[in-house]
């Protein structure tokens, strides 16, 4: 079946401008996992969905990021008023669960640049 | 202290040799899960071998095999028979069951392997 889909793949940006990115899950998947990575390090967490809800948005830096996922299927990132620090690939996971034990799959994420 | 640990930025093997990328994690939970990723120059995170924490024998996938010591709180990669394709990085992760960043993966920094031939 269908992976994990971001769009767009590539996103550049002015600095203050809005953005959003998208993820379109596993199809079943409840859980659905935002992370971002700066350039050579491991992805750090931003915020997780169970279903429709954020379950824990913990990750996310500061009030200018917020994510919805009405549907409980497609997930979208929004970042208001982006700064240079914000340019980074923003990678989308989801699960079947949300369990310990579950594997995340990832998408190709999103390579944000913000001039 | 950092929860993932991997404490080489770089290794190098020839074509059909065996490497193993090291890992060491830190965790007061008893339930918890151990993963590695493969991230190829592409930027696609590939989800590669699972541990969990009360597997008793070391979980296998093909060519990776992961060498678990629990009481060293160590989860080892290992890949057989290097490939050329294999040359990416390669991360660790965990998620623990207690954690303030719910069921989320911690990840460690990544070790880049490079396959010669």
């Amino acid at each position: 079946g269908a992976g994990v889909s971001q769009t767009p793949s590539n996103k550049v940006t002015e600095k203050g401008k809005y953005v959003e990115l998208r993820c379109d899950p596993i199809s079943g998947h409840t859980a659905l996992y935002w992370y971002r990575q700066s350039l050579g390090q491991g992805p750090e967490f931003l915020i997780y969905f169970q279903g429709t809800g954020a379950a824990d948005d913990s990750g996310l830096p500061n009030d200018r990021f917020f994510a919805v996922r009405p549907e409980g299927s497609v997930s979208t990132l929004k970042i208001q008023r982006t700064e240079r620090g914000d340019s980074a690939v923003y990678l989308c996971a989801s699960s079947l669960t949300g369990g310990y034990t579950d594997t995340q799959y990832f998408g190709p994420g999103t390579r944000l640049t913000v001039l | 202290a950092q929860k993932i640990t991997q404490t080489q930025p770089g290794m190098f093997v020839q074509e059909k040799e065996a490497v193993t990328l090291d890992c060491t994690y830190d965790t007061s939970d008893q339930s918890y899960g151990l993963f590695w990723y493969k991230q190829p120059s592409s930027g696609e995170m590939i989800f590669l071998i699972y541990q969990g924490s009360y597997d008793e024998q070391n979980a296998t996938e093909g060519r990776y095999s992961l060498n678990f010591q629990k009481a060293r709180k160590s989860a080892n990669l290992v890949i057989s028979a290097s490939q050329l394709g294999d040359s990416a990085m390669y991360f660790c992760a965990m998620r623990e069951t207690d954690n303030q960043a719910g069921t989320a993966l911690i990840f460690g920094k990544g070790t880049t392997l490079s396959v010669s031939s």
